[in-house]
């Protein structure tokens, strides 16, 4: 079963808006990562947030963590049309298999010109 | 540099056939590796996980199986394709000597079954 689950499942956005995607999670987590995939390519790593960080910048990506609510959101602000792609969150649980990753099911960003 | 090889990147195969794919990790040791499939629009379902060489952890049951070699090598595999087993299958690795957390994701195989 799928541990996280994004929301919404597709967001369409001009470019030079921002995006927001959220992600929950059912169990206990050691990290939580946020990936991109390009249509039918491998999925590339964004950025990860430990449970103990509520907040983490990088570039024009803006994670939060609130592990009360078991939820991250992706924040991509100033969004360019190179930013379309599939994002996903995936968890790595709070026990010894700290390395096994979870994935949520995506949302599929569009950003039209 | 670490990278990560997959291959073929596209496979027909029919409805009975046997299924081999090939992952190979290099520049690093003792990596975790991983095999996903993802169906069309969907998320990644986690199918096999490995911690060392002979060590298979298996998460939902099917028709396939994995074995790992050697040390950077992972293999996925079928002695009969089902049509359920079309999709695009992924391997990954994470830890290392770099103790990397995040996972790194070869391009993937689309696979079809006949």
């Amino acid at each position: 079963s799928q541990q996280g689950e994004e929301d919404p499942q597709a967001l369409s956005i001009q470019e030079g808006e921002n995006a927001t995607m959220n992600c929950s999670y059912k169990t206990s987590i050691n990290n939580l990562q946020w990936y991109r995939q390009n249509s039918g390519r491998g999925l590339v790593h964004l950025i990860l947030i430990r449970s103990n960080e509520r907040e983490k910048h990088s570039g024009r990506l803006r994670v939060t963590l609130d592990t009360s609510k078991k939820s991250s959101s992706l924040l991509i602000t100033a969004s360019r049309a190179a930013d379309t792609a599939s994002y996903f969150c995936a968890t790595s649980p709070f026990t010894g298999t700290a390395s096994k990753l979870t994935f949520g099911t995506g949302t599929r960003l569009q950003v039209t010109l | 540099s670490q990278t990560i090889h997959q291959w073929p990147a596209t496979l027909v195969q029919p409805v009975g056939s046997p299924l081999s794919l090939e992952c190979t990790v290099e520049g690093t040791s003792n990596p975790n590796l991983y095999w996903y499939r993802q169906a069309a629009g969907r998320g990644l379902q986690l199918l096999f996980y490995s911690v060392g060489i002979g060590q298979i952890s298996s998460e939902v049951p099917q028709n396939l199986s994995a074995s790992r070699p050697q040390d950077r090598q992972f293999i996925l595999s079928s002695k009969k394709l089902l049509l359920s087993d079309s999709g695009f299958y992924l391997c990954a690795w994470s830890g290392g000597q770099g103790m990397r957390t995040e996972a790194f994701f070869g391009q993937g195989t689309r696979l079809t079954v006949v």
